[in-house]
C-alpha cells in the first residue's frame, strides 16, 4: 500500500505564481487534512474535510484554497504565492470512526521567492 | 478555542536517563488525545491515542497517560533511535479538526 502520497515532494515558486499540491490515499479514508509546518510551530491546520464534496477551514486558512476531488484526492491551491508561504506541507487522512489515527504523507517541501 | 501546549520544547538526555514529555491541552469536550513521533525529514508517525482520564498505553520504551488537563509520554530508559520530536494533537466531540502541540524535541546522547 502506498498510503499517502503528496507530489511534489521539492518546489520553488516565485512570489505572486500559484500552484496546486496534491495529495491522494489509497486507504479509502474519508477525512483529510492539510497541515503547514514551520520551524518551532509544530503542525498547523489549514484546511480539512470531512467527507468527499465538504471542506472546512483550520487555523490558519489565509491565501489558499483546497478541493477535495473525489474520495481519495485532497489538493491545496495557492492562488498568488507569498515569501510566508515557505513551509513543508502535510496531507493526512484518517477513517471514520473513535479515535481514529490519521496517517501522514512525506510532505511538500515549498520555497517562495 | 481549542489549544496544545507541550513542554520542554527541548530535551537532551543521557541514553538509560528516564524523562517524561507534557502536553497541556485546553478543548471542549475531548474526543482523543494522539501522540505522534517525528523524525527529521519525514511525517508524522502515529504511536498512541488515549480518550478518558485514566487511561494508559505502552509501546515498547514509551507510556502514554492521560489527566483531564494533560497528558504525559514516559520514556524509560532510552535509547539514541528515540531521539524525534514527539507531537501531540487533541480532537473535539464537536468536529473533525486535530489540533497539534509544537513538539517536543528529544535527543537521546549515546
Amino acid at each position: 500500500n502506498a498510503g499517502v502520497t503528496q507530489t511534489p515532494k521539492f518546489q520553488v515558486l516565485k512570489t505572486g505564481q500559484s500552484m496546486t499540491l496534491q495529495c491522494a490515499q489509497d486507504m479509502n479514508h474519508n477525512s483529510m487534512y492539510w497541515y503547514r509546518q514551520d520551524p518551532g510551530m509544530g503542525l498547523r491546520l489549514i484546511y480539512y474535510s470531512a467527507s468527499e464534496g465538504t471542506t472546512d477551514k483550520g487555523e490558519v486558512p489565509n491565501g489558499y484554497n483546497v478541493s477535495r476531488l473525489n474520495k481519495r484526492e485532497f489538493s491545496l491551491r495557492l492562488e498568488s504565492a507569498a515569501p510566508s508561504q515557505t513551509s513543508v506541507y502535510f496531507c493526512a487522512s484518517r477513517k471514520d470512526g473513535w479515535n481514529t489515527e490519521a496517517f501522514f504523507g512525506q510532505g511538500t517541501r515549498l520555497t517562495v521567492v | 478555542e481549542d489549544q496544545v501546549t507541550q513542554s520542554p520544547e527541548a530535551l537532551r538526555l543521557q541514553e538509560g536517563e528516564s524523562s517524561s514529555l507534557n502536553c497541556s491541552y485546553t478543548v471542549s469536550g475531548l474526543r482523543g488525545l494522539f501522540w505522534y513521533r517525528q523524525d527529521p525529514g519525514k511525517g508524522p508517525e502515529f504511536l498512541f491515542t488515549l480518550y478518558s482520564a485514566g487511561e494508559e498505553k505502552e509501546k515498547e520504551r514509551l507510556k502514554a497517560t492521560l489527566t483531564k488537563k494533560e497528558s504525559f509520554l514516559h520514556i524509560t530508559a532510552p535509547k539514541p533511535e528515540d531521539s524525534a520530536t514527539y507531537l501531540c494533537a487533541v480532537q473535539a466531540f464537536r468536529d473533525d479538526k486535530i489540533i497539534f502541540g509544537k513538539g517536543t524535541r528529544l535527543h537521546i546522547l549515546p
